[in-house]
C-alpha cells in the first residue's frame, strides 16, 4: 500500500520566494496533518484536517504561512514570503477517525527546506 | 492540558544492551499511548501502540505496557542492535481529541 507522500523531498530557495510543499494522504484516511520539526523546537503541529476542513489551526506561525486541502488526495502548504527562520522539516501525516481504538498517524518522509 | 514527558537523550548503549526509555503522561480522559520511531532522514514510523489499562504492545523486540496506576508507558528491548540506533518519542491521544500529542523524543546511540 502507499504510504503518505511528499513532495518534494527537499527545496533550496532564496528568502521571499513562495514555497509550497505537497502532500497525497493515504486514501481513505480523513484527517491530514501538517507539523514542522527542527532541533530547537522539536515537533509540532501547525494544522489539521477533517474531511478537508481546516479544523484546528492555531500552531501556524503568522500569516506567511496557509494551507488547503481542495479534495480527499491532496493538499499544500504554502509559505509566502519565505524567510529562513522557516527553514525545518516539514511533515504530513493522515489517520483515520476511529475514537477509541488508537488510530495511529502515518508519516510521510517530509520535505527538508532551505531557505537562504 | 494532555501532555508526555520522557527522558532526554541522547541515550548510548553497546549492542546487545537493555535498553529502557521512560515516558509518563498525563491526560483527563482516556488516552490511546504509542511509541513511534523515526531513522535518519526519514518521516515517524509507528512503533507499537496500546490502548486501554495493561495492554502491552510489542514489534521488531520492543516492548512497551500502558500502566494507568503509574500513569507510564516505557519502552523496553532486552538486546538493542546497532540498527535501533534512532529517534523515540512517546505519544498519546486523548479519545475525546483528534491530536496526538509527542514528547520530545529520545536519541538512542548503539554502538557496535
Amino acid at each position: 500500500d502507499a504510504g503518505v507522500i511528499q513532495s518534494p523531498r527537499h527545496e533550496v530557495t532564496e528568502m521571499g520566494q513562495e514555497v509550497t510543499l505537497r502532500c497525497k494522504p493515504i486514501s481513505g484516511h480523513d484527517y491530514l496533518f501538517w507539523y514542522r520539526q527542527t532541533m530547537m523546537r522539536g515537533l509540532e503541529l501547525l494544522i489539521y484536517f477533517n474531511n478537508n476542513v481546516p479544523i484546528d489551526d492555531s500552531g501556524m506561525p503568522e500569516d506567511r504561512f496557509s494551507a488547503k486541502m481542495p479534495n480527499a488526495s491532496f493538499s499544500t502548504l504554502k509559505i509566502q514570503p519565505s524567510e529562513p527562520r522557516d527553514s525545518a522539516v516539514y511533515f504530513c501525516a493522515s489517520s483515520l477517525r476511529d475514537r477509541g481504538a488508537g488510530q495511529p498517524q502515518h508519516f510521510g518522509d517530509g520535505t527538508r527546506l532551505s531557505i537562504l | 492540558g494532555d501532555s508526555v514527558t520522557q527522558m532526554e537523550g541522547p541515550v548510548t548503549l553497546s549492542e546487545e544492551a537493555f535498553l529502557t526509555i521512560n515516558c509518563t503522561y498525563t491526560a483527563t480522559g482516556y488516552p490511546s499511548l504509542f511509541w513511534y520511531v523515526q531513522y535518519p532522514g526519514e518521516g515517524l514510523q509507528l512503533l507499537l501502540k496500546a490502548t486501554k489499562a495493561d495492554d502491552k504492545g510489542s514489534n521488531k523486540g520492543f516492548e512497551a505496557t500502558y500502566r494507568k496506576e503509574t500513569t507510564s508507558f516505557h519502552l523496553e528491548k532486552g538486546s538493542v542492535q546497532v540498527s535501533d540506533s534512532a529517534v523515540y518519542f512517546c505519544a498519546l491521544i486523548d479519545n475525546r481529541d483528534d491530536k496526538i500529542i509527542f514528547g520530545k523524543g529520545t536519541r538512542l546511540h548503539i554502538l557496535p
